[in-house]
């Protein structure tokens, strides 16, 4: 099924460990982003990518690092885990501009990290 | 991006129309309002956008008014699976960047 694939779907890391969260999309969309949800808050931007090379931090981009080597891929990569990071993370795609979609941006369903 | 302006909470009966209103009076030319969901837990879902027009889909309308400064989400018939945090967000198409904010919170009451 076309969608944004998020992988995986839990995770516990220790304090300092890194490690890559996984977002693919099949839809062919230019636009990437990756975002975090702390329990009871909105969802904040972390990093966001324009098209295949191209990556640009969001709001809070402090410990994420992102690469975006193919249109499909774009992984978020945790360098050294604090428990600050403990958090539900969710990637999305879009087409770039909006009046070439009447989707908006589809959503991963989620990763749930929890450091300790 | 414009500011946008939520009410926290919303009741909404079982059957009748939910109105959901937002504000952006600094809304500039180019910029889109988006509306989004997020059903507990799960990953937001889109539901409509639009720039000057009102819009209709399967989901909702979408009213803007005529000078832009605020717009109303509607559920026709709502239901209890539309209870969900509802996120308007205003950008600008070409960058399709969404910064969203606190959101209301819509419980529809059986």
């Amino acid at each position: 099924n076309a969608g944004v694939t998020q992988t995986p779907k839990f995770q516990v890391l220790k304090t300092g460990q890194s490690m890559t969260l996984q977002c693919a999309q099949d839809m062919n969309h230019e636009y990437m982003s990756w975002y975090r949800q702390d329990p009871g808050m909105g969802l904040r931007l972390i990093h966001y990518s324009v098209g295949a090379g191209i990556t640009d931090q969001g709001e809070v981009p402090n410990g994420y690092n992102v690469s975006r080597s193919t249109t499909e891929d774009f992984p978020l990569r945790l360098l050294s885990a604090a428990p600050s990071q403990t958090s539900v993370y969710f990637c999305a795609s879009s087409y770039l501009r909006a009046m070439d979609s009447s989707y908006g941006y589809t959503f991963g369903s989620g990763t749930r990290l929890t450091v300790v | 991006d414009a500011k946008t302006t939520q009410p926290t909470s919303m009741d909404c009966a079982e059957g009748r129309a939910a109105n959901l209103p937002c504000n952006h009076s600094t809304i500039s030319g180019n910029e889109y309002v988006y509306w989004y969901r997020q059903i507990h837990s799960q990953g937001p879902q889109y539901i409509i956008h639009g720039l000057k027009n009102n819009e209709t889909n399967e989901m909702a309308s979408l009213i803007i008014t005529e000078d832009r400064k605020s717009s109303t989400l509607i559920l026709p018939h709502a239901t209890l699976r539309d209870t969900a945090v509802y996120y308007c967000i205003a950008t600008r198409g070409a960058t399709n960047k969404l910064i969203f904010g606190t959101g209301t919170l819509l419980a529809v009451q059986p």
